[in-house]
């Protein structure tokens, strides 16, 4: 098993440039979360899934959009990028749907937006 | 709204010495917490939840509701034990609210 992987692993982006990140699992887990990490805040939820087909917002889902077409991807996009968007973006999935067990993370992907 | 407080950004222990990260939390809803640990180079990754009420690695934490902590503690300090740790609540809508971090250092 790969667990969860996520592509590409860094990227640098111009403002205003639109790109997506993709995170697969192989674990047939129903949960899946997009989080992005900054300098001394911790990870923030961007957006989640709880299964093929659905998404819902998270803490910060402003600037970003998600599709969860199969189950085992979950893509985050961004449309315009600016540079506020400069993070390292984790993905993490989970299988139960009490949310209690434990979230498996992908690598992370850095980008920078100049 | 919901509130994670992780006091120390950096924490230095020496090896051998006792260690305790502190947690505390804010939330209207029972929490559910959890601790995340991240080692140099790997992902980050479940070390132990409350409800578990396991000892992970020699690390416990007892969910203190009085208190409003859930702090992560182990007697004797490892060099592996160096890491970022991230304790967590489980809010609504099963989502993770993560705090900021505390980076442990183990002194050999």
């Amino acid at each position: 098993n790969a667990g969860v992987t996520q592509t590409p692993k860094f990227r640098v982006l111009k403002t205003g440039q639109s790109m997506t990140l993709l995170c697969a699992q192989d674990m047939n887990h129903e949960y899946m979360y997009w989080y992005r990490q900054d300098p001394g805040m911790g990870l923030r939820l961007i957006h989640y899934s709880v299964g093929e087909g659905t998404t819902a917002k998270g803490e910060v889902p402003d600037g970003y959009n998600v599709s969860r077409l199969k189950k085992q991807n979950f893509l985050l996009g961004l449309e315009s990028a600016a540079p506020s968007q400069t993070s390292v973006y984790f993905c993490a999935s989970s299988y139960s749907t009490t949310g209690v067990d434990e979230q498996y993370f992908g690598p992370g992907t850095r980008l920078t937006v100049t | 709204a919901q509130r994670v407080t992780q006091p120390e950004k950096l924490l230095s222990v020496f090896k051998g010495a006792p260690v305790e990260l502190k947690c505390n939390y804010s939330y209207s809803g029972s929490p559910e917490l959890f601790w995340y640990v991240q080692y140099s180079r790997q992902r980050l990754q479940l070390l132990l939840r409350h409800i578990s009420r396991e000892s992970i690695k020699g690390f416990t934490a007892d969910l203190n509701k009085g208190e409003t902590s859930f702090h992560l503690k182990k007697p004797f300090a490892q060099e592996e034990d160096s890491a970022m740790y991230y304790c967590a609540l489980l809010t609504g809508a099963n989502n993770l609210f993560f705090g900021t971090g505390t980076r442990l250092t183990v002194i050999p």
